[in-house]
């Protein structure tokens, strides 16, 4: 089946320094990403989607300039923190279409914690 | 009001039990729906797509009730295995953007 591949699974940084979160489709073409946070015990909420070739598009409340998304190619689409704190820290997830009727394959995740 | 609710629980059972739990939505035009499974710390994984006529999928089944906006998951012969997170998904946007309700937790006990 189609898989999603996310990296890194896990990384601690410093306030104040950027980390970038990466989410490759392995074996399909995504031109379109969507990127959540999960913060402990809540649901995932959508933060950006990510469209091959064109800007992102992201929620009410979510900084684009904080979050910076970038999808070159229809298999790549990064996130990148900036200027992280702690309030930062929380679970990151991509997930991507696969096909009709709304299938989703997400990726394994990104858990960054911010000290 | 959140777009999609569940009882967050946990619903504790014993091995061979069943339990059932719903969600509810507020979008009354969305079209599709889903269960997904979220084990502790790790991504979703979908466990079955919810059709309007129901569907069973070995010990799980899935009810849809459009007139009342609500889901349903059973589980029959509940297993340890099944212990997770149950989220709620539902699609009612035409940018095929999914909404996720926060899960009911089920833990089966031996």
């Amino acid at each position: 089946g189609a898989v999603v591949s996310q990296h890194p699974s896990r990384v601690i940084c410093k306030s104040g320094t950027s980390v970038k979160i990466e989410c490759r489709s392995l074996d399909f073409q995504a031109t379109t990403m969507f990127w959540y946070r999960q913060f402990p015990k809540q649901s995932l909420m959508l933060m950006a989607t990510s469209n091959e070739g064109s800007k992102a598009t992201y929620e009410q409340g979510v900084e684009k300039d904080k979050f910076l998304i970038n999808h070159a190619s229809l298999t790549l689409s990064t996130l990148t923190v900036t200027s992280a704190h702690p309030e930062d820290s929380s679970f990151y997830i991509c997930s991507a279409q696969t096909g009709t009727n709304y299938g989703y394959t997400f990726g394994s995740g990104t858990r960054l914690t911010v000290v | 009001r959140k777009e999609v609710e569940q009882d967050p629980g946990p619903f504790n059972v014993p091995e061979g039990a069943t339990v059932a739990f719903n969600c509810t939505y507020s979008n009354s035009a969305s079209q599709s729906f889903f269960w997904y499974r979220q084990d502790c710390r790790k991504e979703p994984k979908l466990l079955m797509s919810v059709y309007s006529s129901g569907n069973e999928d070995g010990r799980f089944t899935a009810q849809l009730n459009r007139a009342s906006q609500y889901i349903s998951l059973l589980i029959r012969d509940s297993k340890l295995s099944d212990s997770a997170t149950y989220l709620c998904v539902v699609d009612g946007r035409n940018d095929y953007k999914l909404s996720f309700g926060a899960g009911t937790t089920v833990t089966v006990r031996a």
